[in-house]
């Protein structure tokens, strides 16, 4: 069985900073690991996916995510925030066969202040 | 770039009700989703299906749901009898094959039972 915990419900930063966003999966299996964001009034849209190949995934938006096994992690970042950033992000775990089965974490809404 | 469609986007109905949600996925995707997000909770997985017929189910996928796909291009989620508890954003997506092949979300239908 897979589970995500995305720690922080709400995160805030000022454009052009850092941006760093949690998640910690549990997997049974060794995890397919993915980022969502959802705009308001929109669907959600991949930012990356993590399927087994390299450790650090770069993603649309300049967004990107490593994968470390030793800590259970997938951790979102990009260097520099824009005010157009500003969504709810998910994180999420599957196992590689049956892939499209997603489990979400509960989701981080990302505030950026001008 | 294609999308997946719902509609509509908000419907309201009455307890008891039967509700039938609409999506037209991506013509060349072969697999075909649907989620639901409890308002304040997780994206949550209900059911996928491939080749005509349900590949996977959660526990919440009872017997007041059913999915069809009446035509080659729309796929529908139909509750019998609609609960409260079934108030939630009903996401539909779609996959092309492999399990590398990524999910595209559509906008959501907020499904609200009064």
């Amino acid at each position: 069985a897979q589970s995500v915990t995305q720690l922080g419900s709400h995160v805030s930063v000022s454009e052009g900073a850092l941006v760093l966003l949690r998640c910690n999966y549990s997997s049974s299996v060794p995890p397919y690991l993915f980022w969502y964001v959802q705009y308001p009034n929109q669907g959600l849209q991949l930012l990356l996916k993590y399927t087994s190949a390299a450790t650090l995934v770069k993603g649309i938006n300049g967004f990107e995510a490593e994968f470390k096994k030793s800590e259970t992690s997938f951790h979102l970042t990009k260097p520099s925030a824009h005010m157009s950033d500003a969504a709810e992000y998910f994180c999420a775990v599957s196992a590689p066969q049956g892939a499209q089965k997603l489990v979400f974490g509960q989701g981080t809404r990302l505030t950026i202040n001008p | 770039e294609p999308e997946v469609t719902q509609t509509p986007s908000h419907q309201v109905t009455q307890m008891g009700q039967e509700v039938i949600l609409r999506c037209v996925p991506i013509s060349n995707h072969l697999y075909f989703y649907w989620y639901r997000q409890i308002l304040g909770q997780k994206v949550e997985f209900l059911v996928s299906f491939y080749n005509n017929e349900i590949s996977e189910k959660s526990e919440i996928f009872d017997d007041q749901f059913s999915v069809e796909r009446p035509d080659g291009s729309n796929f529908t989620l139909k509750i019998r009898s609609t609960k409260l508890e079934d108030s939630a954003m009903y996401f539909c997506a779609s996959s092309g094959a492999g399990d590398n092949s990524p999910l595209h979300f559509g906008n959501g239908t907020r499904l609200t039972v009064t």
